[in-house]
């Protein structure tokens, strides 16, 4: 199947800070890019479906200026956590689908832990 | 889409034959059953979709009953790797722009 990749894996920061998230579809141009929380024993939960070049559709109750996504190319999507918090830190995964294609495909994740 | 239904946890030994059912009654005509795995701390990994006949691939068995409200994922040997969630996801194909919805899913354990 098509690979998807995240970058980074984990990363640790201070509260306040910004970390910002890429996600990389290697071997298919990804038309549509969704971006996925997961907390610890819970299942992964939709934020945002972005389209390339266009704005991101957040779903109801995700900060949208908290959680900026660009999606500039159709290869390359990225999400920025604002101001992270403690309670941002979660595993977040980004997933992709070309315009002509069923599969969804999942990237690996992203470890963020905010202290 | 429509709504499934999966038992919380299964278990299984090694070896043998893991089978998880997942009801979707309300499922509609043109929705297909998906079934995608997570192991620990990795992202969702595809496993098998399908309509209304049966398939098969190299990690597993798909068995839909013939009202197509209920489905069974067959994994036909199952190793200690295939221990992980198991989400059965029934959508409309070639949505471009929907996100796969995902339910709670069953928690597989396979041990020796």
């Amino acid at each position: 199947g098509a690979v998807v990749s995240q970058h980074p894996s984990r990363v640790i920061c201070k509260s306040g800070t910004s970390v910002k998230i890429e996600c990389r579809s290697l071997d298919f141009q990804a038309t549509t890019m969704f971006w996925y929380r997961q907390f610890p024993k819970q299942s992964l939960m939709l934020m945002a479906t972005s389209n390339e070049g266009s704005k991101a559709t957040y779903e109801q109750g995700v900060e949208k200026d908290k959680f900026l996504i660009n999606h500039a190319s159709l290869t390359l999507s990225t999400l920025t956590v604002t101001s992270a918090h403690p309670e941002d830190s979660s595993f977040y995964i980004c997933s992709a689908r070309s315009g002509s294609g069923n599969e969804q495909f999942f990237g690996p994740g992203t470890r963020l832990t905010v202290l | 889409d429509a709504k499934t239904t999966q038992p919380p946890s299964m278990d299984c030994a090694e070896g043998r034959a893991a089978n998880l059912p997942c009801n979707h009654s309300t499922i509609s005509g043109n929705e297909y059953v998906y079934w995608y795995r997570q192991i620990h701390s990795q992202g969702p990994q595809y496993i098998i979709h399908g309509l209304k006949n049966n398939e098969t691939n190299e990690m597993a068995s798909l068995i839909i009953t013939e009202d197509r409200k209920s489905s069974t994922l067959i994994l036909p040997h199952a190793t200690l790797r295939d221990t992980a969630v198991y989400y059965c996801i029934v959508r409309v194909a070639k949505q471009a722009g929907t996100a796969l919805i995902f339910g709670k899913g069953t928690t597989l354990s396979v041990s020796s």
